[in-house]
């Protein structure tokens, strides 16, 4: 099974500045599908990024941007320029190559990010 | 515009009774989850479907069921409900799983 492990619970950053969450996987697979998504206090669960294993190139979105470390099972998350819209519970996820039987994804337990003003 | 919803947002219900929270999507996708949200423990899947009359376990299905008539819901019943089983329930959604799921607003559920 799959395990997918974020070892900061809590971050705070001031504003503007840049931050990095982390995220590490367990896998055997060699193909798969990795996740950041955001959750800010509505509740609601909005993908921020998507990197596929097989890619080399680290994925981008706008001021979002992954390391990905596919050796060291590694996907952390910066956040550039940070604002204060990006307060929220991040999340990582890890998805297998999904055909059918295989379209589950596996959470972390989450990074509460809180950007100070 | 596609949208899924759940429905109640917040419910508050006495241990023993039984429970369903509903998920209705107009995405048109064939594969539906439900996950719980538990501090600590980031979101586990419950039980999931990847078409009409297929339902699946997840890692913590004991005391939930789901039934899958159409391509549009998935309730979720909690044939008695548990303290144990206060918790933010999210549905979600996918046609294509490698772009991930789209999410309903989540149903925080209280058992007392």
């Amino acid at each position: 099974a799959q395990t997918v492990t974020q070892s900061q619970p809590e971050m705070s950053v001031q504003e503007a500045e840049t931050v990095t969450l982390s995220c590490t996987y367990d896998t055997s697979e060699s193909n798969y599908y990795l996740f950041w998504y955001k959750q800010p206090p509505s509740r609601q669960m909005i993908l921020v990024i998507r990197q596929e294993a097989y890619k080399q190139q680290n994925a981008t979105e706008n001021r979002f941007s992954v390391n990905f470390q596919k050796a060291a099972k590694s996907f952390s998350l910066k956040i550039s320029d940070s604002q204060l819209g990006d307060t929220a519970m991040y999340f990582c996820a890890f998805m297998k190559e999904p055909y059918f039987g295989n379209e589950k994804l596996t959470f972390g337990t989450g990074t509460r990010l809180t950007i100070i003003p | 515009d596609a949208e899924i919803t759940q429905s109640p947002r917040h419910k508050i219900t006495e241990t023993g009774r039984q429970v369903t929270l509903a998920c209705h999507q107009t995405w048109n996708h064939n594969n539906m989850f439900w996950y719980r949200q538990d501090l600590g423990h980031g979101l586990r899947l419950i039980h999931y479907s990847y078409g009409v009359q297929d339902t699946n376990k997840g890692e913590v299905s004991d005391g939930y069921s789901v039934s899958r008539s159409n391509t549009e819901d998935l309730p979720l019943t909690l044939e008695s409900a548990a303290s144990s089983q206060t918790s933010v329930y999210f549905c979600a959604s996918s046609g294509t799983g490698s772009y991930g799921y789209t999410f309903g607003s989540g149903t925080r559920l209280t058992v007392v």
